[in-house]
């Protein structure tokens, strides 16, 4: 089955800085890479996700980019506030014609952003 | 719209208890799943369902079971709860289209097993 490694596990940077957070899958047939943000005690929320018939998608300070030859995604977050302290997911699925794959989704560990003030 | 909910939010159970968690959802969405997320593991997808009346194992499926008799709810049973069912469970629905599939979350239940 599909396998997702997400790097780093925990991140500290500064008010204003950018942060970066890297993933790599395994199924060369994964095209659905989704980013899910959760602060402490909440749950889950998709922040942004990329099809992969795109290279690159952005969402005001939240980008994501796609590299299908090397199978990795990257979400990159620019002038960073402290409210975008939180854990974040990286996930890959398999969206196939018909919705065979149900939707699955394979979760990255997740990375640890803690912004300061 | 309540959006996705889950009952209760906290439990302790000693092992070799059962429970039932109740997930329920009133987007109309055909697509549900339960995950557990535990420390460093991210998010792992136990027993999920495509629609009313079917399941279907996931990546760790193993001293759960599920059903959805109704497609707005989707249970997930510990027949006998184990220390190493101590999680945090989420249960989350979709409507995949064009390529899309936002899962939305509940807001999840605590589950300690003495």
């Amino acid at each position: 089955g599909e396998n997702v490694e997400q790097h780093p596990s925990t991140l500290s940077v500064q008010e204003g800085d950018s942060a970066v957070i890297k993933c790599t899958y395994s199924d060369s047939a994964s095209n659905y890479f989704p980013w899910y943000k959760q602060e402490l005690g909440k749950r889950p929320q998709l922040i942004i996700d990329i099809r992969s018939n795109v290279g690159e998608k952005k969402d005001q300070r939240i980008a994501v980019t796609l590299n299908k030859t090397a199978k990795h995604f990257s979400l990159h977050i620019t002038e960073t506030q402290p409210e975008d302290s939180a854990v974040y997911f990286c996930a890959a699925s398999i969206y196939g014609a018909g919705g065979t794959s149900y939707g699955k989704l394979t979760f990255g560990q997740g990375t640890i952003l803690t912004v300061h003030p | 719209n309540a959006g996705v909910t889950q009952t209760p939010k906290f439990r302790v159970l000693k092992t070799g208890q059962s429970m039932t968690l109740l997930c329920a959802q009133d987007m109309n969405h055909e697509y549900m799943y339960w995950y557990r997320q535990d420390p460093g593991m991210g998010l792992r997808l136990i027993h999920y369902s495509v629609g009313e009346g079917t399941t279907a194992k996931g990546e760790v499926p193993d001293g759960y079971n599920v059903s959805r008799l109704k497609k707005q709810n989707f249970l997930l049973g510990l027949e006998s709860a184990a220390p190493s069912q101590t999680s945090v469970y989420f249960c989350a629905s979709s409507f995949p289209r064009r390529g899309i599939n936002e899962q939305f979350f509940g807001p999840g239940t605590r589950l300690t097993v003495l």
